[in-house]
C-alpha cells in the first residue's frame, strides 16, 4: 500500500519565523511530487510540481527540495507571514491518474 | 483566470436522498477527479474521468457514481445518501500529463442527516 506521510501535523509559528515541513513518499516508481496550499474556504492551489531528484523550486518566500532516492521532500517558508497560514498538502504520483495525498501540515502564523 | 467551479459550497441532505454534486472547468482539461476530505485522512479519490463518457474507479467508489456527458462537466452522484457520506467533496481537473498540476474547486461540504 502506497503511503504518503507529512510532518508535523500542525504547527504554530510567530510572524517572521522561518519554518519547514516534510513529506515522505515511496522511493520506488516515482513520477512527480506536488505541493499544494489550502487556505480555509478556498480551493487548494498548486505551489510546486517536482519531477527530478535534487530539484529545488522557489516561489517568493517559499521553496521546496526533492530527494527521490530516499523518498522525501521539504517545504520551507522564510519569514512567515499571517497570510501563509494554511494547510500544506503534498501528493505523490507514480505515473498514473492516482495521486496519493498526505494528510497535510496545518500552519498557523501568529501576528 | 482559470476556474473549477463546484455548484454548492454547503449542502444538507437527508438519508436516502439522491444527491448530485456538479463540477465545471473552463480549461478544456481532459482529466477530472472527485475527491473527499475527511479529518485525519488525506484526500481520497472517488472517481476519475479522462474523457467524455470515460471513467475509472478510485479508492472509495462504493455508494457513488459519476457522469461525464460533456468535457467541461463532471458530476458526482450519491445514489442513496448515507450519514457516512458526510464529508468535504473536492473536484479537480488537469491536463493529460500527470506532471501537470491539479486545479481544484473550492469544495462542497455535504452533511447527510
Amino acid at each position: 500500500i502506497l503511503n504518503v506521510e507529512q510532518s508535523p501535523q500542525s504547527l504554530h509559528v510567530q510572524e517572521g519565523d522561518s519554518t519547514n515541513f516534510t513529506c515522505s513518499f515511496p522511493s520506488s516508481n516515482f513520477y512527480a511530487l506536488h505541493w499544494y496550499r489550502w487556505e480555509t474556504a478556498k480551493s487548494p492551489e498548486a505551489l510546486f510540481v517536482m519531477t527530478l531528484n535534487g530539484d529545488e523550486k522557489k516561489k517568493g518566500r517559499i521553496s521546496a527540495t526533492l530527494n527521490t532516492k530516499e523518498g522525501y521532500s521539504y517545504l520551507y517558508i522564510k519569514g512567515s507571514q499571517p497570510e501563509d497560514s494554511a494547510t500544506y498538502l503534498c501528493a505523490f504520483n507514480s505515473g498514473t491518474y492516482k495521486y496519493i495525498f498526505g494528510t497535510g501540515t496545518r500552519l498557523k502564523v501568529l501576528a | 483566470d482559470v476556474k473549477v467551479t463546484q455548484s454548492s459550497r454547503y449542502l444538507v441532505k437527508r438519508t436516502g436522498e439522491k444527491v448530485f454534486l456538479e463540477c465545471v472547468q473552463d480549461m478544456d482539461h481532459e482529466n477530472m477527479f472527485w475527491y473527499r476530505q475527511d479529518p485525519g485522512l488525506g484526500l481520497r479519490l472517488i472517481y476519475f474521468s479522462y474523457d467524455v463518457k470515460m471513467k475509472e474507479k478510485g479508492d472509495i467508489p462504493e455508494g457513488y457514481s459519476v457522469s461525464r456527458e460533456k468535457k467541461e462537466r463532471f458530476s458526482l452522484i450519491l445514489e442513496s445518501a448515507s450519514t457516512n457520506q458526510t464529508s468535504m467533496y473536492l473536484c479537480a481537473s488537469s491536463s493529460m500529463d500527470n506532471r501537470e498540476k491539479l486545479f481544484f474547486g473550492s469544495g462542497t461540504q455535504l452533511s447527510v442527516l
